[in-house]
């Protein structure tokens, strides 16, 4: 969905280096969401956001940190990447508790 | 907690036959289920949901989605499938009592359609 998008799409790193994905959105929702997917294990949440001043953890949150910008822009960064670290990551935006919708993902990589 | 099961990680459906998608949810409350489809070196895009109403729910590219309340089941349906929707398929759930919007994912199912 091009009203989500995410930067950079694809990035290759090394272990113990900081990292930052981007995600912005035009769709003028209020909540954003950040996703890991994995073979088999479909997506997970990593943290989400109701608004500027309200950041949650989801079930994975270890190794991650996340801040929320303005009301469209929410960046996950990987304070020390691991190889396990290793993914797909989706961010998501709704309005209100309404449908979550997908930009569409960066390609991370830790050697 | 909530949690969805896809309890197949490959459907393999000739071009013009009847697709089906698996999918069985848990939730302690009443669920709100939702259907995404991922294209490859795509994101997901939002195929169709259900909420509260009617149980046969129809979506996106002639996708439609059944809610069977007693066998906890929404499976994803199409009447004649296409090679164009070849594509992995997720089933998600949100309990309506779940403060906040978080969805629970399966596992995925790869759709392949032969010509």
């Amino acid at each position: 969905d091009a009203d989500v998008t995410q930067t950079p799409r694809n990035r290759i790193t090394k272990t113990g280096k900081r990292i930052m994905l981007e995600c912005s959105q035009t769709k003028g929702h209020d909540r954003m969401y950040w996703y890991r997917q994995d073979p088999g294990l479909g997506l997970r949440l990593i943290y989400y956001s109701f608004d500027v001043k309200d950041i949650n953890k989801g079930e994975i949150s270890d190794g991650y940190s996340v801040s929320r910008q303005a009301q469209a822009k929410f960046s996950l960064s990987l304070e020390s990447a691991i190889p396990n670290q290793t993914a797909l990551y989706f961010c998501a935006t709704s309005l209100g508790r309404d449908t979550q919708y997908f930009g569409p993902g960066t390609r991370l990589t830790v050697l | 907690a909530q949690s969805v099961a896809q309890p197949e990680d490959q459907v393999n459906v000739a071009e013009g036959n009847p697709l089906t998608v698996k999918c069985t949810y848990s939730v302690s409350g009443n669920p709100y289920l939702f259907w995404y489809v991922q294209y490859p070196n795509r994101g997901l895009q939002f195929l169709l949901k259900y909420i509260t109403g009617d149980n046969l729910v129809k979506g996106s590219y002639g996708f439609e989605a059944e809610f069977n309340k007693s066998q906890t089941s929404f499976h994803l349906k199409k009447p004649s499938a296409l090679v164009s929707d070849s594509a992995l398929y997720f089933c998600a759930v949100r309990d309506i009592a779940t403060a906040g919007n978080k969805l629970t994912f399966g596992g995925g199912t790869r759709v392949l359609v032969k010509p």
